[in-house]
């Protein structure tokens, strides 16, 4: 059964933290995602990642970098956490030519 | 003006309905398009997936895509208590081969089928 795992259910972190989002998949998938999903907003895509060590900007990077140094897991990190980047974030990978991606569950994130 | 345009409802309806819905989307160069099922505090699963115009149907779920219009629908038949669930549309411009995968999703529409 694949599996792609977030380190974290829910995070309460505080304004001006550095926040580490962890993300593992077991499929092999050359290629992983960052969205984040708002209500009303739907999934926007902040990083995605094609291969170790290489990485390209969403939709939305602004205020969040990452990180890939295995191809199995693939780190968000908000660098100083404001509160408008509360929210859900969903990790994402897929297998390179295929359009499905596979989620985690999710990590809500609440920055206060 | 968003790329990809779903009425995010919320949409209830009473169990056996037939339940339609819709995104409309302006990049012409979209040619795959997905519909993704997400229940609540679980990640998004695919459900659906279309390349270019047509229907397709699997059991009782069929996408229809009208690239002339930039319209693509999902209807549910027989809709059970089951399908309640937040329904995303995704569609993607890039080709097989070296494709990343990259999506572009809509807002979401949330469902509720109720007995």
């Amino acid at each position: 059964d694949v599996k792609v795992t977030q380190s974290s259910r829910y995070l309460v972190k505080r304004t001006g933290e550095k926040v580490f989002l962890e993300c593992v998949q077991d499929m092999d998938h050359e290629n992983m995602f960052w969205y984040r999903q708002d209500p009303g907003l739907g999934l926007r895509l902040i990083y995605f990642s094609y291969d170790v060590k290489m990485k390209e900007k969403g939709d939305i990077p602004e205020g969040y970098s990452v990180s890939r140094e295995k191809k199995e897991r693939f780190s968000l990190i908000l660098e100083s956490a404001s509160t408008n980047q509360t929210s859900m974030y969903l990790c994402a990978s897929s297998l390179t030519g295929s359009y499905e991606a596979f989620f985690g569950q999710g990590t809500r994130l609440t920055v206060v | 003006q968003k790329e990809v345009e779903q009425d995010p409802g919320p949409l209830s309806v009473p169990e056996g309905a037939i339940v339609s819905l819709n995104c409309t989307y302006s990049n012409s160069a979209f040619q795959y398009f997905m519909w993704y099922r997400q229940y609540s505090r679980k990640g998004p699963e695919l459900l659906m997936y279309t390349y270019s115009s047509g229907n397709k149907e699997d059991g009782r779920f069929t996408a229809q895509v009208d690239k002339s219009s930039k319209y693509i629908s999902l209807f549910i038949r027989d809709s059970q208590p089951s399908d309640s669930a937040t329904y995303l549309c995704a569609m993607s411009a890039q080709a097989g081969g070296t494709s990343y995968g990259k999506l572009t999703f809509g807002q979401g529409t949330i469902l509720t089928v109720h007995p």
